[in-house]
């Protein structure tokens, strides 16, 4: 089945506690993308990348880092968690080629930071 | 300004009725435009594309105007599980980022 899977689905943290969320698509996607939402605010592209090795900011990357060393992976990463990360993160694949562009979501993190 | 606007509604209507939802971006050279539906806690998923002749699928159909950058999504005959938040969806003339509008909220009731 065709999916982008996100690891874990919940999590309560404490600031300054490194962790490490990861998204795996098995569709061959060369874009990847990180979101994060929050209320009144909508969806906001983190960090996203193109192919491997490949990887550009979004409208709010800071406090975050993301790296893209295989395809199917792209892991986001929160160095120093603080509370104003607290947050419904969804991580998007999608194909680069054809016109649709359509971008699958994975089932979102719910990470709390305390 | 925000690229992409929504009014966030709620809009409940009874099952059956007909709604309709619209949007406003600001960037003229954009490229793409897509509905998503994302119901409560789960991810976004594409209802449908949105092309400039308009186009229909099922109970839905989309329409966009160029001129006046606004984009509509018209639901016919609401069914209950058509209860949902509808994201307007916009993607520039360069790159392959896309713009979310903030939702509109639509609640069918019995």
């Amino acid at each position: 089945e065709a999916q982008v899977t996100q690891n874990p689905r919940y999590l309560i943290t404490v600031t300054g506690k490194k962790l490490t969320v990861t998204c795996s698509q098995n569709m061959n996607h060369e874009y990847m993308s990180w979101y994060r939402q929050d209320p009144g605010l909508g969806l906001r592209q983190i960090y996203y990348s193109m192919n491997v090795e490949v990887t550009d900011k979004g409208d709010v990357p800071e406090g975050y880092k993301v790296s893209r060393k295989e395809k199917r992976n792209f892991p986001l990463i929160l160095e120093s968690p603080s509370p104003n990360q607290t947050s419904l993160y969804f991580c998007a694949s999608s194909n680069l080629q054809g016109s649709s562009n359509e971008q699958f979501f994975g089932p979102g993190t719910r990470l709390t930071v305390l | 300004r925000k690229e992409v606007e929504q009014d966030p509604g709620p809009f409940n209507v009874p099952e059956g009725a007909t709604v309709a939802f619209n949007c406003t971006y600001s960037n003229s050279a954009s490229q793409s435009f897509f509905w998503y539906r994302q119901d409560c806690r789960k991810e976004p998923k594409l209802l449908m594309s949105v092309y400039s002749s308009g186009n229909e699928d099922g109970r839905f159909t989309a329409q966009l105007n160029r001129a006046s950058q606004y984009i509509s999504l018209l639901i016919r005959d609401s069914k209950l599980s058509d209860s949902a938040t509808y994201l307007c969806v916009v993607r520039g003339n360069s790159g392959y980022a896309l713009n979310f509008g903030k939702g509109t909220s639509l609640l069918v009731t019995p």
